[in-house]
């Protein structure tokens, strides 16, 4: 009954190579995200999905590219990893609709990427 | 866009002391008020949240203040836990995704 599970919830990879990361929610949610936790905790948007469309595209290198090919699923490609792209990626998902007041986000368990 | 400030990074408390997190945010059109906690290796998760036409909201030994006006939102625990050990994070949005605070690190000793 996992509401917002994420895949891998580990990767470890070397520099230069693509890589991708599943994201399901069984909530019937509207909204998806994605975040990324640096080493420091710090929780920074990456992206916003509202049934399959981008809202949100924050400052982040274009090597990352989500994609959603349904309200349920929101996957985050990442090509020619670096170094630093060392971080937990969370998925994350909530009912808010475009327009209405937000609500709570549900989190997915968190996929701890490693770049060698 | 929205940004929020959170303070203080790191907290130690005694346990059965209380506990208090400060956030502040910018765009005073923000009317939503969450707080998470993460314990270690797990998912961030939501305690309590507040919303803009609440000055205050209590659920059992935690409870969340909201000042519109200074634009300021405090987490209080009391009566704090070994179990309450985490990193605590607040957020602020309005229709759009939440934004949070660089979290703080509870540590409730024995």
């Amino acid at each position: 009954d996992t509401a917002v599970s994420q895949t891998p919830k580990y990767l470890v990879t070397q520099m230069g190579n693509d890589k991708s990361i599943k994201c399901e929610q069984n909530l019937g949610h509207d909204t998806m995200y994605w975040y990324k936790q640096d080493s420091k905790k710090f929780l920074k948007i990456m992206f916003s999905y509202n049934n399959k469309e981008l809202i949100i595209n924050e400052t982040v290198p274009n090597r990352f590219s989500p994609k959603s090919p349904d309200k349920a699923h929101l996957n985050l490609h990442i090509n020619s990893l670096e170094l630093g792209d060392s971080a937990v990626y969370f998925c994350a998902s909530s009912p808010s609709r475009v327009g209405a007041p937000n609500t709570e986000a549900f989190f997915g368990q968190g996929t701890r990427l490693t770049v060698v | 866009g929205e940004n929020v400030e959170q303070h203080p990074s790191t907290l130690s408390v005694q346990e059965g002391d209380s506990a208090v997190i400060k956030c502040t945010y910018s765009d005073s059109a923000s009317n939503y008020f969450p707080w998470y906690k993460q314990e270690l290796g797990k998912r961030p998760q939501l305690i309590i949240d507040i919303r803009s036409n609440v000055g205050e909201k209590k659920d059992q030994r935690i409870a969340v203040t909201l000042n519109k006006t200074a634009k300021h939102f405090s987490l209080h625990i009391t009566e704090t836990q070994p179990e309450d050990s985490a990193v605590y994070f607040c957020a602020a949005s309005q229709y759009s995704t939440l934004t949070f605070g660089k979290g703080t690190m509870l540590l409730v000793s024995p």
